[in-house]
């Protein structure tokens, strides 16, 4: 069955501090993978994907499939990166993980 | 370039009525999608529709909610009759292509079941 799991439901941080959201999945075939973040008062939305290697907002995410994980990661914490984090990934359908919600104390 | 447009934004109902609700895909976007959230919960996928045909409806409770697109544009999700359980935000998305694409999402609609 695909599943994906965010550990932590609620993650606080200090400007300025690194941040690691963790995502594991399980699935048996070679998955696309995700994260969308969701900002107060605003839609759902595609942050990065781990096929175009890209940095958005500083945060890049590797894919570990020996370890099955997709930690998404900023060296640095700005306050307005306080949102929730999605993990999802792509198999016969997007599954969503529970979410982190993320927040940045100044 | 214009977003997912959904409607109504909120609704309250009581237990055992009936409710439906409507979204607009990005033009030229060939996948729509609509999502369940519960709250404390991510998004749980009810139906995706390729054009005007189904792809995928597995996790729609079938015996209560139905979907359709009449042209392969714009999607109803229906709910008859609603459970106190059925109480969500329900998200509509669509992409270009498959569920492998970047998904863009509509605000959703919270629907409340009293």
């Amino acid at each position: 069955a695909q599943r994906v799991t965010q550990p932590e439901k609620l993650l606080s941080v200090f400007k300025g501090a690194p941040v690691e959201l963790k995502c594991n999945y399980s699935y048996s075939g070679s998955p696309e993978l995700f994260w969308y973040v969701q900002y107060s008062r605003q839609r759902l939305q595609l942050l990065l994907r781990h096929i175009s290697r890209e940095s958005i907002k500083g945060f890049t995410a590797d894919l570990n499939k020996g370890e099955t994980s997709f930690h998404l990661k900023k060296p640095f914490a700005q306050e307005e990166d306080s949102a929730m984090y999605y993990c999802a990934f792509s198999g016969s359908r997007l599954t969503f993980g529970e979410g982190t919600q993320l927040t940045v104390n100044p | 370039e214009a977003g997912v447009a959904q409607s109504p934004r909120y609704k309250i109902i009581e237990k055992r009525q009936s409710v439906a609700f409507w979204c607009n895909p990005i033009s030229g976007h060939a996948t729509l999608y609509w999502y369940q959230q519960i709250l404390g919960q991510g998004p749980k996928l009810l139906i995706q529709f390729q054009n005007n045909g189904v792809v995928d409806d597995s996790q729609l409770p079938k015996d209560r909610f139905s979907a359709e697109r009449l042209k392969g544009v714009d999607s109803t999700l229906k709910i008859q009759p609603a459970k106190l359980e059925d109480s969500a935000v329900y998200l509509c998305a669509s992409s270009l292509r498959g569920a492998d694409n970047e998904q863009f999402f509509g605000p959703g609609t919270r629907l409340t079941v009293l």
